[in-house]
C-alpha cells in the first residue's frame, strides 16, 4: 500500500476551523483516499472518502491536491468532541480494500 | 451508517485463562471480518482477517494458536485469548465490511486487562 505522511499532532481553537494535511506523494491511479478518525476510548469511524474532487459530507470536507499527492481533511468549525487521531489512509479497490490498514496518524486536541 | 458492536466492552482476566471477545454486524451480513489491537498511544494493528466459513488469515507474528478467530456466522466473529499473559493486555477492535462494500465499518473496542 502506498505511505501517507502526517503530522504527529496538531491544536486547534473551539469554533475555529482545522486543515488536517496528508501527503501521499507514491498514490497510484486507483488508490482512494480515506480518512478516519478516532476518538478516545473508541474503535475508529469513518469520516469521508474521495478519489479526485473535493468532497463534502455532514462531518467534514476533503480537499485533493489536483496531482493527487497531497490532500487536506478540512474540520469546518472545531468542537471539543472532535478531538481525536485522524487517519489519512489510501486504500485501492483492486488490491486492498479489504484492509484498513492503519499509520500513526494526527491527534488533534481542541482547546476552549 | 452500519453498526458494528463488540462484547464485552471491558474484560478483567487472571493471567492464564482464556477470554473470548465477540463482533457482531447487526444490520447487516459481513462476510469479512477483522481484528485489530491497539497498545497505549500507539495506534490500530492488523492481527487477522476472518472470512465466514473459512480459516482465518493471520497478519505476521501474530500466533493464531494463540489468538482463536471464529467466523461462524455472517453476522458473529469471535476472538479467543487464549492462555492470557499481562502483555496481551490491550484494546481489541474489529470491523466488518458487508459483501459488495467498501467502506469498513469498526465497532466500539474490547479493554483487555490481565492480572
Amino acid at each position: 500500500d502506498a505511505k501517507t505522511t502526517q503530522p504527529n499532532s496538531m491544536e486547534s481553537n473551539e469554533e475555529e476551523p482545522v486543515h488536517l494535511p496528508c501527503n501521499h506523494s507514491t498514490i497510484s491511479g486507483t488508490d482512494y483516499i480515506h480518512w478516519y478518525r478516532q476518538l478516545p476510548s473508541q474503535g475508529p469511524e469513518y469520516v469521508i472518502h474521495g478519489l479526485t474532487s473535493n468532497v463534502n459530507n455532514r462531518m467534514a470536507s476533503l480537499a485533493i491536491a489536483e496531482d493527487r499527492k497531497s490532500s487536506t481533511l478540512i474540520l469546518h468549525r472545531a468542537t471539543l468532541r472532535d478531538a481525536a487521531v485522524y487517519y489519512c489512509i489510501l486504500r485501492d479497490p483492486k488490491t486492498s480494500y479489504d484492509k484498513v490498514i492503519f499509520g500513526p496518524g494526527t491527534s488533534l486536541s481542541v482547546i476552549p | 451508517g452500519a453498526v458494528v458492536s463488540q462484547h464485552p466492552s471491558w474484560v478483567i482476566c487472571k493471567s492464564g485463562t482464556s477470554v473470548k471477545i465477540e463482533c457482531r454486524s447487526l444490520d447487516f451480513q459481513a462476510t469479512t471480518m477483522f481484528w485489530y489491537r491497539q497498545f497505549p498511544k500507539q495506534s490500530l494493528m492488523l492481527m487477522a482477517t476472518s472470512n465466514e466459513g473459512s480459516k482465518a488469515t493471520y497478519e505476521q507474528g501474530v500466533e493464531k494458536d494463540k489468538f482463536l478467530i471464529n467466523h461462524a456466522s455472517l453476522t458473529l466473529s469471535t476472538l479467543t485469548v487464549t492462555s492470557a499473559h499481562p502483555e496481551d493486555s490491550s484494546f481489541y477492535i474489529c470491523s466488518a465490511r458487508f459483501q459488495g462494500g467498501t467502506e469498513a465499518f469498526f465497532g466500539q473496542g474490547t479493554r483487555l486487562t490481565v492480572v
